[in-house]
């Protein structure tokens, strides 16, 4: 079965810093991965996914992702962080086969400083 | 317009009490999903419906009863709550595996219902 770990409980940067969410997975083969925000008492929004293709995934706000077979990961990255992005973010994997659900990280919390 | 929203958005309630957690889907999809997240963020799945029936339900106690009257339309009742049960509720819906190519689509959630049993 496939998991993801998410290492980072909790992440702190300044506001215009640059940002990397670590995410590694194990699964045999090439995985679905997605990753996730959830801003303060609201549901999770999609900010990217990766299927094939292009390793560098490009998603809303602002944020990439790049996919590293070698690594087994799937770090999320922003240039400049701006305190509207402070929020939960989470990763998943998905499987080929089964009941094509995603498995969900436990999530990092981002904080932002002014 | 909402894409899919629940309500309650807040639930307080006594031990051993029922409670029901509607959710309702504007976006036209087949699937809808039940997530519990506890108080570390942890999102668990619970139930998955395709088309009005259960496709997943993940080791939930029977006190939880997904219905499903229309494709649109999840919910949630719970009986004989427990402390245990305090969590905060996601629905979610999205298009089915395998739609537009891809078995993963993504999935849109609600805002949540936030339980708590006393």
């Amino acid at each position: 079965a496939q998991s993801v770990t998410q290492p980072d409980i909790h992440i702190t940067v300044s506001e215009g810093a640059s940002l990397e969410l670590r995410c590694n997975y194990s699964y045999g083969a090439t995985p679905y991965l997605f990753w996730y925000v959830q801003s303060p008492g609201q549901g999770l929004q999609l900010l990217l996914k990766y299927f094939s293709g292009d390793t560098l995934v490009q998603g809303i706000k602002g944020f990439e992702a790049e996919f590293k077979r070698s690594q087994s990961s799937f770090n999320l990255r922003k240039p400049s962080v701006h305190w509207s992005d402070a929020a939960e973010y989470f990763c998943a994997v998905g499987a080929t086969g089964g009941s094509y659900i995603p498995t969900f990280g436990r999530g990092t919390s981002l904080i932002v400083h002014p | 317009d909402t894409a899919v929203s629940q309500t309650p958005k807040y639930l307080v309630t006594q031990m051993g009490n029922d409670k029901s957690i509607k959710c309702e889907q504007n976006l036209g999809h087949d699937t809808m999903y039940w997530y519990k997240q506890d108080s570390k963020k942890f999102l668990k799945i619970m139930f998955s419906y395709n088309n009005k029936e259960l496709i997943i339900n993940e080791t939930v106690p029977n006190r939880f009863s997904p219905k499903s009257p229309d494709k649109a339309h999840l919910n949630l009742h719970i009986n004989s709550l427990e402390l245990g049960d305090s969590a905060v509720y996601f629905c979610a819906s999205s298009r089915p595996a395998g739609a537009s190519g891809s078995f993963y689509n993504e999935q849109f959630f609600g805002p949540g219902t936030r339980l708590t049993v006393l």
